[in-house]
């Protein structure tokens, strides 16, 4: 009974180059949400996800930040010429329907830009 | 501008003490309330939630939700060691075809032995 799976578990990137931060849902889950979590503040929502489509990305960046579901696949958080600033733990998480609302959080991806 | 508040802490109770985690939320019209506990360094962890005015007992755990005053609470009892950790309130808002969980900032409990 696999979780929330998260890869990779750490990564280290200098400033100016792409992060990829990938997440796997619970099997049957079509909803995953993408949280990023600064050293001692709160989880901040960034964006909403279903299978091909961006539900709400209210959180996300203007810039340099894209996220992605496809059809086949994990999702995809995509931050582009990273800066320091980004160096944070990004949480993926998945629920199985909209209006069931509990979120199952992977073990997270620590960024670090150098 | 929806806002889950938490006093910061830290928490410190005595082993087997009863610890007392407080949550308030602005937004009025929120559905769903869960409580997280995430260990340092590690992911949130879902260990209750509830959707009604009044009391859910889950073990040693016990939610309590007032939506007129807009408070949510979490009670655990014989508390232990293992229980220090940060205590995150989480609010959901579903509007329409969509929702997302808003967090507090969370309380960090230190239970003494």
């Amino acid at each position: 009974n696999a979780g929330v799976m998260q890869n990779p578990r750490h990564l280290v990137r200098r400033r100016g180059q792409e992060a990829r931060l990938r997440c796997s849902p619970v099997k049957g889950h079509s909803h995953v949400y993408w949280y990023r979590q600064l050293p001692e503040e709160g989880l901040k929502f960034m964006v909403y996800l279903q299978k091909e489509n961006i539900i709400d990305e209210s959180g996300m960046p203007k810039e340099r930040f894209s996220a992605e579901f496809p059809k086949e696949g994990p999702s995809i958080l995509r931050i582009q010429q990273v800066v320091r600033g980004d160096s944070a733990a990004y949480f993926c998480a998945s629920s199985p329907v909209a209006t069931q609302p509990e979120q199952f959080f992977g073990p997270g991806t620590r960024l670090t830009v150098l | 501008q929806k806002e889950v508040e938490q006093n910061s802490g830290p928490l410190s109770v005595p082993e087997g003490a009863i610890a007392s985690l407080n949550c308030t939320y602005s937004d009025r019209v929120s559905q769903s309330f869960f409580w997280y506990r995430q260990y340092s360094g590690k992911s949130p962890e879902l260990i209750m939630s509830i959707y009604s005015n009044g009391d859910k007992e889950d073990g040693r755990f016990t939610a309590q939700l007032n939506k007129a005053s807009q408070y949510v609470s979490l009670l655990i009892r014989d508390s232990q060691p293992s229980d220090s950790a940060t205590y995150l309130c989480a609010v959901f808002h579903y509007g329409g075809s969509q929702g997302n969980l808003i967090f507090g900032k969370g309380t960090k409990l230190s239970v003494k032995p």
